[in-house]
């Protein structure tokens, strides 16, 4: 079974705080995802990943930064945490395109609050 | 870019049947995707298409007509447990691998 983790289920900070949200997948997946996750608009990609090294802006990058120093390993980075930033943060991994890897899988999420 | 289109919410009776529909519009379209996310979980699998017609997977099944950009998830049977969100979630040219989710549909299955 695919097992990916997440570093913290609930998370409290404060505005102007830079933030490190970890991912961490034991399958082998090149592909790593952050996404974000609020009522009425649904999932929302942050950045990808489809190596290690590499990152790729999503469609909400504006406020965060990623790294992928190893492959089973996607960080999410608020650099400068605000309260619009307070969401569920889901990160997904996926084999690579090709072998037969389409799904994503999903992590349980972290709940960030920023006060 | 892609315009996906879900209802917000449906319930239905358990043991009854129920259709989510989902409507996209996209520049290339390259397979379509339902998840099912339960209250404060992660969203985990359910079917994928990419070719028109019906997949059935026990309970539930999934349908795609790729020239009327339209899908659905069939759910027979339902089951208080079914009570969950549903997403589509399509996947265009633009990085083949990387689906776009609609908002979701809230299912409330009651008794």
């Amino acid at each position: 079974d695919v097992k990916v983790t997440q570093s913290s289920r609930y998370l409290v900070k404060r505005t102007g705080e830079k933030v490190f949200l970890e991912c961490v997948q034991d399958m082998d997946h090149e592909n790593m995802f952050w996404y974000r996750q609020d009522p009425g608009l649904g999932l929302r990609l942050i950045y990808f990943s489809y190596d290690v090294k590499m990152k790729e802006k999503g469609d909400i990058p504006e406020g965060y930064s990623v790294s992928r120093e190893k492959k089973e390993r996607f960080s999410l980075i608020l650099e400068s945490a605000s309260t619009n930033q307070t969401s569920m943060y889901l990160c997904a991994s996926s084999l690579e395109q090709g072998a037969g890897g389409e799904t994503q899988y999903f992590g349980p999420g972290t709940r960030l609050l920023v006060l | 870019g892609q315009n996906i289109d879900q209802p917000t919410e449906m319930t239905a009776t358990e043991g009854a049947i129920v259709q989510i529909n989902c409507t996209y519009q996209t520049s290339g379209f390259n397979g379509l995707f339902w998840y099912q996310q339960h209250a404060g979980e992660a969203p985990t699998f359910l079917s994928y298409n990419v070719l028109d017609g019906l997949e059935e997977k026990g309970r539930f099944s999934s349908f795609l007509s790729r020239s009327k950009g339209y899908s659905y998830l069939l759910l027979k049977e339902l089951q208080m447990k079914d009570s969950a969100s549903y997403l589509c979630a399509v996947r265009d040219l633009r990085g083949s691998y990387i689906p776009t989710f609609g908002r979701g549909t809230s299912l409330i299955v009651h008794p």
